[in-house]
């Protein structure tokens, strides 16, 4: 069994729609929860970090954790088609290595 | 601007062949990383390093070395090229300090192994 579980999808919303996108882990000793974004033909990139267990809001993006069910779900607002790209949840118990989910890829259709 | 940068955008090796890929970062970072990207499997550490001449295993680390010379230079090295390494190869650095959990990505090598 994977540390780390998400939804591969393909997901397909249309533009204005709220994103759900979900992870769960095994490992309790993980305490920073991080999503990346990547777009096509690119490395991923840092969208959001979280500390524990609780939510975060940056503008149209809200990270969410719940330590006791090991469960992390990032929700985006008025989604864009810009905002189509895979998502990959990513978590870490030492800051030095990280263990990542398979990634998301999210459409969102104008 | 952090600016990580891989020798390579698309490689296409034989099989048995040696293959290198180089990872530059000019950030002063003391951490790098090496990953594969696969379908369904997301991203997998083969190796990292945390300092010059330091490296430590990964989750996948078989088939693969490294060679961290410079600080800002981490080698990917596949000794003899084999057709499961094909994949899309990803390296990323860190700061060294705790919490730095926020880890820098180039835009990866896409390796054919044929």
């Amino acid at each position: 069994q994977k540390e780390v579980e998400q939804d591969p999808g393909p997901l397909s919303v249309p533009e204005g729609a709220i994103v759900s996108l979900n992870c769960t882990y095994s490992n309790s000793a993980f305490q920073y929860f991080m999503w990346y974004r990547q777009y096509s033909r690119k490395g991923p990139e840092l969208l959001m970090y979280t500390y524990s267990s609780g939510n975060k809001e940056d503008g149209r993006f809200t990270a969410q954790v719940d330590k006791s069910s090991k469960y992390i779900s990032l929700f985006i607002r008025d989604s864009q088609p810009s905002d189509s790209a895979t998502y990959l949840c990513a978590m870490t118990r030492s800051a030095r290595q990280l263990t990542f989910g398979s990634g998301t890829q999210l459409t969102v259709l104008p | 601007d952090v600016k990580v940068t891989q020798s390579s955008r698309y490689l296409v090796k034989r099989t048995g062949e040696k293959v290198f890929l180089e990872c530059v970062q000019d950030m002063d970072h003391e951490n790098m990383f090496w990953y594969r990207q696969d379908p369904g499997l997301g991203l997998r550490l083969i190796y990292f390093s945390y300092d010059v001449k330091m490296k430590e295993k990964g989750d996948i680390p078989e088939g693969y070395s490294v060679s961290r010379e410079k600080k800002e230079r981490f080698s990917l090295i596949l000794e003899s090229a084999s057709t499961n390494q094909t994949s899309m190869y990803l390296c990323a650095s860190s700061f060294l300090a705790w919490g730095s959990y926020e880890q820098y990505f180039g835009p990866g090598t896409r390796l054919t192994v044929t």
